[in-house]
């Protein structure tokens, strides 16, 4: 059973357009992430929920907006896609850090984005 | 700002070598250290994670890292690689008692294990 899953694995898409990145896990975390890793493998993170609550909002364009219907599941919406935001997009989860302590983040297997 | 560096940026080892990858963090705080490794093609995997007590940890694989907090670093070491260990090695921080569980990823390492 694939603990974080995300659809789709990889997504080709013209500028301009709309997308979402879908993100589902199956460990009963509370806590949920979106990381992008660009070109080069730096990987950093843009946002994070817990209980559908968002408590991590790095520097990111607006353009960008996480939504997180249930604690189980975090999806991205990208508007207006830039050249720039070709890149790998991965999704995680932990527990709440709150009830349990620093504790590992699971990731997902990547949504690699290729905008033309 | 916080930040992780990952001085080794690509490194060619033939089997049986024994590895070292540095990981230098800037943060003078408790800390929690990760490693994770990403094999060609997949998501990220914890190799091994340091919170408190015995700096030297262990971790899956044949893995360890030993944390020495005068130096700041958490350096991951193994005594033979194999060529499944040909994958990219990130060195990730945490600050120990933050609010939030927001990870810090260094640059990562690009290992090649020649047969």
């Amino acid at each position: 059973d694939t603990a974080v899953s995300q659809t789709p694995k990889y997504l080709v898409t013209q500028m301009g357009n709309d997308k979402s990145i879908k993100c589902e896990q199956n460990l009963g975390h509370d806590t949920m992430y979106w990381y992008k890793q660009d070109s080069k493998k730096f990987l950093k993170i843009m946002f994070s929920y817990n209980n559908k609550e968002l408590i991590i909002n790095e520097t990111v364009p607006n353009r960008f907006s996480p939504k997180s219907p249930d604690k189980a599941h975090l999806n991205l919406h990208i508007n207006s896609l830039e050249l720039g935001d070709s890149a790998v997009y991965f999704c995680a989860s932990s527990q709440d850090l709150r009830t349990s302590g620093a504790n590992e983040q699971f990731f997902g297997p990547g949504t690699r984005l290729t905008v033309l | 700002a916080q930040s992780v560096s990952q001085h080794n940026h690509h490194v060619i080892l033939s089997e049986a070598a024994s590895l070292e990858l540095g990981c230098n963090y800037s943060y003078g705080g408790t800390v929690n250290l990760f490693w994770y490794v990403q094999y060609p093609g997949q998501h990220l995997q914890l190799l091994l994670k340091y919170f408190s007590g015995d700096p030297l940890v262990k971790g899956i694989k044949g893995f360890e890292a030993e944390f020495i907090k005068s130096k700041f670093s958490f350096n991951l070491r193994k005594p033979s690689v194999q060529w499944s260990d040909t994958a990219e090695y990130f060195c990730a921080v945490r600050r120990g008692g933050g609010a939030t569980n927001k990870l810090i990823f260094g640059t990562g390492t690009l290992l090649a294990v020649q047969p």
